[in-house]
């Protein structure tokens, strides 16, 4: 079945961490990737999308994400984490009209 | 601003009583989506309307219907809500069907549905 992954279902770092989540998906050919956060009593609101073209995609906050289609992969990263980015991310894949959302990762970020 | 909105935000309903949910968009999108989602869990795709035509997924129970009267509007009707439907239920818009053009979802903030 076509399913994406998201490994880390709960993180927690120190201010200034560098972050990285992973996202993995399981179809074949041409798919659009996406990260989006929902932080704590707010809806989802996209982080970066990645359609063709340069891999490495730049988002908002400072986040990016990198598409290495050999991997099957799309993981977000940040070099330096903020209090303000405690919230859960989602890894979303889509082919035709649907997402296929991973199970989502916790992030905690301690002050 | 434009964005999509969602009432109630919290809804409370008993075991078998019919419930609607609401969802409007100021953004003129031709697609909305309505989304499951439980706790911990991904938010599943129950259905969505590209423009007047429904598209329902096909492991939707067909406990699930929707309604979508106008461009701005789309309803998410539960006929007879049972304690499993207890869920965020999410409404998403795009400006049309994701995935060739690789057009961006853009969600409603949710309705929490608690069944007793």
């Amino acid at each position: 079945a076509q399913s994406v992954s998201q490994h880390n279902h709960h993180v927690i770092l120190s201010e200034a961490a560098s972050l990285e989540l992973g996202c993995n998906y399981s179809y074949g050919g041409t798919v659009n990737l996406f990260w989006y956060v929902q932080y704590p009593g707010q809806h989802l609101q996209l982080l970066l999308k990645y359609f063709s073209g340069d891999p490495l995609v730049k988002g908002i906050k400072g986040f990016e994400a990198e598409f290495i289609k050999s991997k099957f992969s799309f993981n977000l990263r940040k070099p330096s984490v903020q209090w303000s980015d405690t919230a859960e991310y989602f890894c979303a894949v889509t082919r035709t009209y649907k997402y296929i959302f991973g199970t989502g990762t916790r992030l905690k970020v301690l002050a | 601003d434009a964005m999509v909105i969602q009432n109630p935000r919290y809804q409370v309903t008993q075991f078998g009583k019919p419930v609607t949910l609401s969802c409007s968009q100021t953004l003129n999108h031709n697609v909305m989506y309505w989304y499951q989602q439980k706790s911990s869990q991904a938010p599943k795709l129950l259905f969505h309307y590209y423009d007047k035509d429904f598209n329902n997924e096909a492991d939707t129970p067909d406990n699930f219907q929707s309604r979508r009267p106008n461009t701005s509007f789309c309803f998410l009707d539960i006929r007879s809500p049972g304690l499993g439907d207890a869920a965020m239920y999410l409404c998403a818009t795009s400006r049309a069907p994701t995935g060739g053009s690789g057009d961006t979802q853009y969600f409603g903030p949710g309705t929490r549905l608690t069944v007793l």
